[in-house]
């Protein structure tokens, strides 16, 4: 049973770059939600994906958008990336067809922005 | 108010004891609690999921819920040097995961 994965593991960028990150769900999932975590605080809830829309999203500003394919899997995007998005990137998947709303991390891609 | 309160430790507790943890919610939508543990530099990883007042119980692990009172515990039996980890609590008012800060629990040998 494939669990969820993301990649890439560790990025570094500067400030006013891009980033693309990627998440696949596990298997039989149908719902993405990403989170940022910052050193010794809980996870921040930034969207959540289910049937390639937005479902719902946390305090993040615009510079923070995504996309669920059709096979599930989504992409967060960073634009303008400032010193204070430097953060572990997690991504759950859950499954939301049967209400069981579970959610699923992947190992997670550690951003540090220079 | 936060969302979701812990203290955030460290709890130390020898190997063998009991370790309690505890978490407090200030959202009454909510209807699902979830435990998470994390290790150093890892991604959470969930132990125990509770959606009912009262005990519920896997293995070394109680979840315990009081929606009365807007609690959520975990119990830890005869701790083990590997559970020196974070512990995450989550609730999930609308399909968002709300996160307390974590509670650092130290065990022991």
């Amino acid at each position: 049973d494939a669990g969820v994965t993301q990649s890439p593991t560790h990025l570094i960028k500067t400030r006013g770059q891009q980033v693309t990150l990627r998440c696949s769900p596990k298997s039989g999932h149908d719902t993405v939600s990403w989170y940022q975590q910052a050193l010794g605080q809980g996870p921040q809830f930034i969207f959540q994906y289910y049937e390639e829309e937005e479902r719902q999203r946390g305090n993040f500003p615009d510079r923070f958008s995504g996309h669920q394919f059709p096979n599930y899997s989504s992409e967060l995007n960073v634009n303008a990336l400032l010193l204070g998005d430097s953060a572990l990137y997690l991504c759950a998947s859950s499954l939301a067809r049967t209400g069981e709303e579970t959610q699923y991390f992947g190992p997670g891609t550690r951003l540090l922005v220079l | 108010q936060k969302e979701v309160e812990q203290n955030s430790g460290p709890l130390s507790v020898p190997e063998g004891a009991i370790a309690s943890l505890n978490c407090t919610y200030s959202d009454r939508v909510s209807q699902s609690f979830f435990w998470y543990r994390q290790y150093s530099g890892k991604s959470p990883e969930l132990i125990m999921s509770i959606y009912s007042n009262g005990d519920k119980e896997d293995g070394r692990f109680t979840a315990q819920l009081n929606k009365a009172s807007q609690y959520v515990s975990l119990l830890i039996r005869d701790s083990q040097p590997s559970d020196s980890a974070t512990y995450l609590c989550a609730v999930l008012p609308l399909q968002k995961l709300v996160f307390g800060t974590g509670t650092r629990l130290l065990v022991s040998p």
